[in-house]
Protein backbone atom coordinates (compact mmCIF):
# COMPACT_ATOMS: atom_id res chain seq x y z
CA UNK A 1 0.00 0.00 0.00
CA UNK A 2 1.33 3.34 -0.83
CA UNK A 3 2.11 5.91 2.18
CA UNK A 4 1.54 9.10 0.63
CA UNK A 5 0.30 8.98 -2.88
CA UNK A 6 -0.51 11.57 -5.14
CA UNK A 7 -2.66 12.36 -8.27
CA UNK A 8 -2.37 13.58 -10.73
CA UNK A 9 1.49 12.66 -11.58
CA UNK A 10 1.86 15.28 -14.51
CA UNK A 11 -0.16 17.98 -14.70
CA UNK A 12 0.41 20.28 -18.05
CA UNK A 13 -1.88 23.50 -18.36
CA UNK A 14 -2.04 26.67 -19.85
CA UNK A 15 -1.76 29.94 -18.19
CA UNK A 16 -4.63 31.57 -16.22
CA UNK A 17 -6.26 28.07 -15.54
CA UNK A 18 -6.87 26.82 -12.38
CA UNK A 19 -6.03 23.06 -10.99
CA UNK A 20 -5.79 21.49 -8.62
CA UNK A 21 -3.42 18.26 -7.20
CA UNK A 22 -4.59 15.84 -4.38
CA UNK A 23 -2.85 14.36 -1.74
CA UNK A 24 -3.93 11.26 0.25
CA UNK A 25 -1.55 9.67 3.15
CA UNK A 26 -2.82 6.10 5.18
CA UNK A 27 -0.26 6.83 7.49
CA UNK A 28 -2.66 8.26 10.50
CA UNK A 29 -0.66 11.08 10.11
CA UNK A 30 -1.64 14.51 12.43
CA UNK A 31 0.33 16.77 9.96
CA UNK A 32 0.59 17.19 6.18
CA UNK A 33 3.12 19.51 4.02
CA UNK A 34 3.21 20.67 0.62
CA UNK A 35 6.65 21.74 -0.71
CA UNK A 36 7.23 23.10 -4.42
CA UNK A 37 10.84 21.87 -5.60
CA UNK A 38 12.38 24.31 -8.81
CA UNK A 39 14.27 23.25 -11.86
CA UNK A 40 17.18 23.94 -9.94
CA UNK A 41 16.29 20.94 -7.70
CA UNK A 42 15.66 23.43 -4.30
CA UNK A 43 13.09 22.35 -2.21
CA UNK A 44 10.82 24.82 -0.10
CA UNK A 45 7.96 24.35 2.47
CA UNK A 46 4.75 25.97 0.93
CA UNK A 47 2.45 24.96 3.45
CA UNK A 48 1.98 22.84 6.80
CA UNK A 49 -1.33 21.74 8.49
CA UNK A 50 -3.15 19.66 11.00
CA UNK A 51 -6.68 19.76 11.85
CA UNK A 52 -5.80 23.01 13.89
CA UNK A 53 -3.51 25.06 12.64
CA UNK A 54 -2.41 25.92 8.73
CA UNK A 55 1.04 27.40 8.48
CA UNK A 56 2.17 29.57 5.63
CA UNK A 57 5.20 30.42 3.80
CA UNK A 58 5.05 33.56 3.83
CA UNK A 59 6.34 33.88 0.23
CA UNK A 60 3.69 31.80 -1.17
CA UNK A 61 1.61 33.44 -3.59
CA UNK A 62 -2.00 33.81 -2.23
CA UNK A 63 -3.45 31.78 -5.61
CA UNK A 64 -1.98 28.90 -4.05
CA UNK A 65 -4.51 26.96 -1.30
CA UNK A 66 -4.71 24.24 0.50
CA UNK A 67 -8.01 22.03 1.29
CA UNK A 68 -8.31 19.89 3.93
CA UNK A 69 -11.92 17.80 3.93
CA UNK A 70 -10.17 15.24 6.39
CA UNK A 71 -7.16 14.09 8.05
CA UNK A 72 -5.96 11.88 5.43
CA UNK A 73 -6.62 14.74 2.36
CA UNK A 74 -4.42 18.24 1.87
CA UNK A 75 -5.03 19.30 -1.75
CA UNK A 76 -3.71 21.92 -3.57
CA UNK A 77 -5.62 24.33 -4.97
CA UNK A 78 -4.02 26.84 -8.04
CA UNK A 79 -5.69 29.76 -9.01
CA UNK A 80 -4.49 31.88 -12.70
CA UNK A 81 -1.74 29.60 -13.17
CA UNK A 82 1.61 31.31 -14.16
CA UNK A 83 4.55 29.87 -15.51
CA UNK A 84 6.88 29.99 -12.88
CA UNK A 85 4.57 27.52 -11.42
CA UNK A 86 5.96 24.77 -13.73
CA UNK A 87 7.92 22.94 -11.18
CA UNK A 88 7.55 19.54 -8.98
CA UNK A 89 5.02 19.60 -6.09
CA UNK A 90 5.55 17.31 -3.42
CA UNK A 91 2.97 16.19 -0.60
CA UNK A 92 4.47 14.60 2.72
CA UNK A 93 3.03 13.87 6.26
CA UNK A 94 4.45 13.35 9.26
CA UNK A 95 3.50 12.37 12.77
CA UNK A 96 5.17 14.56 15.47
CA UNK A 97 5.85 13.53 18.66
CA UNK A 98 7.49 15.36 21.79
CA UNK A 99 10.65 15.92 20.38
CA UNK A 100 12.52 17.66 17.08
CA UNK A 101 12.79 13.98 15.54
CA UNK A 102 9.65 14.26 12.47
CA UNK A 103 10.12 12.01 9.64
CA UNK A 104 8.37 13.48 6.94
CA UNK A 105 7.15 10.47 5.07
CA UNK A 106 6.71 11.84 0.99
CA UNK A 107 4.64 11.50 -2.12
CA UNK A 108 5.72 10.83 -5.43
CA UNK A 109 5.59 14.31 -6.63
CA UNK A 110 3.55 15.86 -9.21
CA UNK A 111 5.10 17.63 -12.30
CA UNK A 112 3.07 20.86 -12.87
CA UNK A 113 3.87 22.35 -16.57
CA UNK A 114 2.13 25.71 -17.38
CA UNK A 115 2.66 26.37 -20.67
CA UNK B 1 20.58 33.75 5.62
CA UNK B 2 20.21 30.52 4.24
CA UNK B 3 19.44 28.14 7.20
CA UNK B 4 20.88 24.86 4.92
CA UNK B 5 23.87 25.01 3.14
CA UNK B 6 25.25 22.28 0.48
CA UNK B 7 28.15 23.69 -0.90
CA UNK B 8 28.80 20.61 -3.10
CA UNK B 9 26.36 21.33 -6.16
CA UNK B 10 28.08 17.99 -7.70
CA UNK B 11 30.60 15.01 -6.79
CA UNK B 12 32.00 11.84 -8.12
CA UNK B 13 32.78 8.70 -6.32
CA UNK B 14 34.32 5.67 -7.91
CA UNK B 15 31.92 2.56 -6.77
CA UNK B 16 33.10 0.51 -3.68
CA UNK B 17 34.76 3.84 -2.15
CA UNK B 18 32.79 6.05 0.85
CA UNK B 19 32.32 9.58 0.23
CA UNK B 20 31.55 12.49 2.36
CA UNK B 21 28.73 14.67 1.73
CA UNK B 22 28.95 18.06 3.14
CA UNK B 23 26.23 20.18 4.81
CA UNK B 24 26.32 23.14 7.12
CA UNK B 25 23.04 24.72 9.50
CA UNK B 26 22.30 27.86 10.96
CA UNK B 27 20.19 28.06 13.61
CA UNK B 28 20.18 30.06 17.57
CA UNK B 29 17.26 26.81 18.85
CA UNK B 30 19.22 24.86 21.17
CA UNK B 31 16.66 21.79 20.33
CA UNK B 32 16.80 20.85 16.16
CA UNK B 33 16.69 17.84 14.21
CA UNK B 34 18.91 16.97 11.00
CA UNK B 35 17.92 14.99 8.20
CA UNK B 36 19.26 13.49 4.95
CA UNK B 37 16.83 12.77 1.92
CA UNK B 38 17.98 10.87 -1.50
CA UNK B 39 16.38 11.87 -4.33
CA UNK B 40 17.32 8.96 -7.34
CA UNK B 41 16.36 10.05 -10.79
CA UNK B 42 12.94 8.68 -10.46
CA UNK B 43 11.80 11.81 -8.20
CA UNK B 44 11.18 10.42 -4.99
CA UNK B 45 12.10 11.32 -1.86
CA UNK B 46 13.77 8.72 0.15
CA UNK B 47 14.23 9.36 4.50
CA UNK B 48 18.00 8.26 4.91
CA UNK B 49 18.85 9.21 8.36
CA UNK B 50 18.40 11.21 11.24
CA UNK B 51 20.46 13.11 13.88
CA UNK B 52 19.16 15.30 17.16
CA UNK B 53 21.19 18.03 18.45
CA UNK B 54 21.17 16.32 21.92
CA UNK B 55 22.32 12.92 20.34
CA UNK B 56 25.42 11.92 22.09
CA UNK B 57 26.35 9.81 19.11
CA UNK B 58 26.89 10.26 15.13
CA UNK B 59 23.48 8.66 13.81
CA UNK B 60 24.64 5.37 11.51
CA UNK B 61 22.19 3.58 9.39
CA UNK B 62 23.41 0.60 7.11
CA UNK B 63 26.31 2.18 4.99
CA UNK B 64 25.13 5.89 5.89
CA UNK B 65 26.41 7.56 8.56
CA UNK B 66 26.05 11.11 10.07
CA UNK B 67 29.29 12.88 10.81
CA UNK B 68 27.69 15.70 13.52
CA UNK B 69 30.38 18.55 14.57
CA UNK B 70 27.79 20.26 16.51
CA UNK B 71 30.51 23.44 17.36
CA UNK B 72 30.57 23.82 13.50
CA UNK B 73 27.50 23.61 12.70
CA UNK B 74 27.79 20.36 10.71
CA UNK B 75 26.02 17.40 9.59
CA UNK B 76 28.09 15.72 6.99
CA UNK B 77 26.51 12.32 5.23
CA UNK B 78 29.33 9.57 4.85
CA UNK B 79 28.60 6.83 2.45
CA UNK B 80 30.67 3.73 3.05
CA UNK B 81 31.29 1.30 -0.16
CA UNK B 82 29.64 3.62 -2.74
CA UNK B 83 26.79 1.71 -5.03
CA UNK B 84 26.11 2.82 -8.99
CA UNK B 85 22.48 3.02 -7.20
CA UNK B 86 23.89 5.65 -4.73
CA UNK B 87 23.52 7.99 -7.85
CA UNK B 88 21.27 10.66 -6.80
CA UNK B 89 20.50 14.23 -5.15
CA UNK B 90 21.29 13.96 -1.74
CA UNK B 91 19.40 17.03 0.40
CA UNK B 92 20.24 18.04 3.79
CA UNK B 93 17.30 19.04 5.99
CA UNK B 94 16.79 20.61 9.51
CA UNK B 95 14.02 21.16 11.68
CA UNK B 96 13.83 23.58 14.58
CA UNK B 97 11.88 22.66 17.77
CA UNK B 98 10.94 26.26 18.15
CA UNK B 99 10.14 26.57 14.23
CA UNK B 100 6.21 26.39 13.03
CA UNK B 101 4.70 23.91 11.91
CA UNK B 102 7.17 20.88 12.02
CA UNK B 103 7.95 22.10 8.83
CA UNK B 104 11.85 21.08 7.33
CA UNK B 105 14.35 23.85 5.90
CA UNK B 106 16.30 21.86 3.02
CA UNK B 107 19.68 22.65 1.24
CA UNK B 108 19.88 23.08 -1.85
CA UNK B 109 21.40 19.20 -2.51
CA UNK B 110 24.31 17.67 -3.91
CA UNK B 111 24.14 15.27 -6.64
CA UNK B 112 26.40 12.48 -6.34
CA UNK B 113 27.42 10.36 -9.64
CA UNK B 114 29.21 6.87 -8.78
CA UNK B 115 31.34 5.49 -11.67
CA UNK B 116 31.93 1.85 -12.05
Amino acid sequence: DTAVSQTPKYLVTQMGNDKSIKCEQNLGHDTMYWYKQDSKKFLKIMFSYNNKELIINETVPNRFSPKSPDKAHLNLHINSLELGDSAVYFCASSQPGQGVYNEQFFGPGTRLTVL
Amino acid sequence: AQKITQTQPGMFVQEKEAVTLDCTYDTSDPSYGLFWYKQPSSGEMIFLIYQGSYDQQNATEGRYSLNFQKARKSANLVISASQLGDSAMYFCAMRELGGAGNMLTFGGGTRLMVKP
